[in-house]
């Protein structure tokens, strides 16, 4: 079955630095790479999708890419603040299948 | 237009009792899928069901756990004879016919 790995589990930054973490799939066939940010007991929010038809997404100051050919796709937080501080899932999945979660990155960003 | 909504968002059982939870997902959403948080790790599926079917059921435990999606009202995921392992949180996501899925505040269920 699809399995994603996710890269670094945790990641200090300085305020105003850049943050990247990254994931790869194993299932060519997923086409949806959704990134969810999750604060302490709270939900997991969906901060930026991308589609296996594009290579690159971007939202102000965060932005997704995606390598399908080496199936591999990267979040970049650019100007990094104090309130990104958060868990960031990365997942996986095909069509309206279900998401297969990556396993974590706690990020901290120091003022 | 409501999210997700989930309740209860807290819940105790002792070993052995049953536990309910529910689901509605958002209006104009007929997707919705289950998913298992353990203290300190990912989110792990469960089950993923339509109106009044189950779709994929691949990440729940055979024994002791179901889940339905009637045609009237929430989705129910139940937990009969619950053990301490079963502790965690509950999540779940609804998505329209298009892929995003949008999370729940999640039932945070402690057995003890």
């Amino acid at each position: 079955g699809e399995n994603v790995e996710q890269h670094p589990s945790t990641l200090s930054v300085q305020e105003g630095d850049s943050a990247v973490i990254k994931c790869t799939y194993s299932d060519s066939a997923s086409n949806y790479f959704p990134w969810y940010k999750q604060e302490l007991g709270k939900r997991p929010q969906l901060i930026i999708d991308i589609r296996s038809n594009v290579g690159e997404k971007k939202d102000q100051r965060i932005a997704v890419t995606l390598n399908k050919t080496a199936k591999h796709f990267s979040l970049h937080i650019t100007e990094t603040q104090p309130e990104d501080s958060a868990v960031y899932f990365c997942a996986a999945s095909k069509n309206t299948d279900k998401l297969i979660f990556g396993t974590g990155t706690r990020l901290q960003v120091f003022p | 237009n409501a999210g997700v909504m989930q309740n209860p968002r807290h819940l105790v059982r002792r070993r052995g009792q049953e536990a309910r939870l529910r689901c509605s997902p958002m209006k104009g959403h007929s997707h919705v899928y289950w998913y298992r948080q353990l203290p300190e790790e990912g989110l792990k599926f469960m089950v993923y069901l339509q109106k009044e079917n189950i779709i994929d059921e691949s990440g729940m435990p055979k024994e002791r756990f179901s889940a339905e999606f009637p045609k009237e009202g929430p989705s129910i995921l139940r937990i009969q004879q619950v053990v301490r392992g079963d502790s965690a949180a509950y999540f779940c996501a609804s998505s329209p016919e298009g892929i995003e899925a949008f999370f729940g505040q999640g039932t945070r269920l402690t057995v003890v």
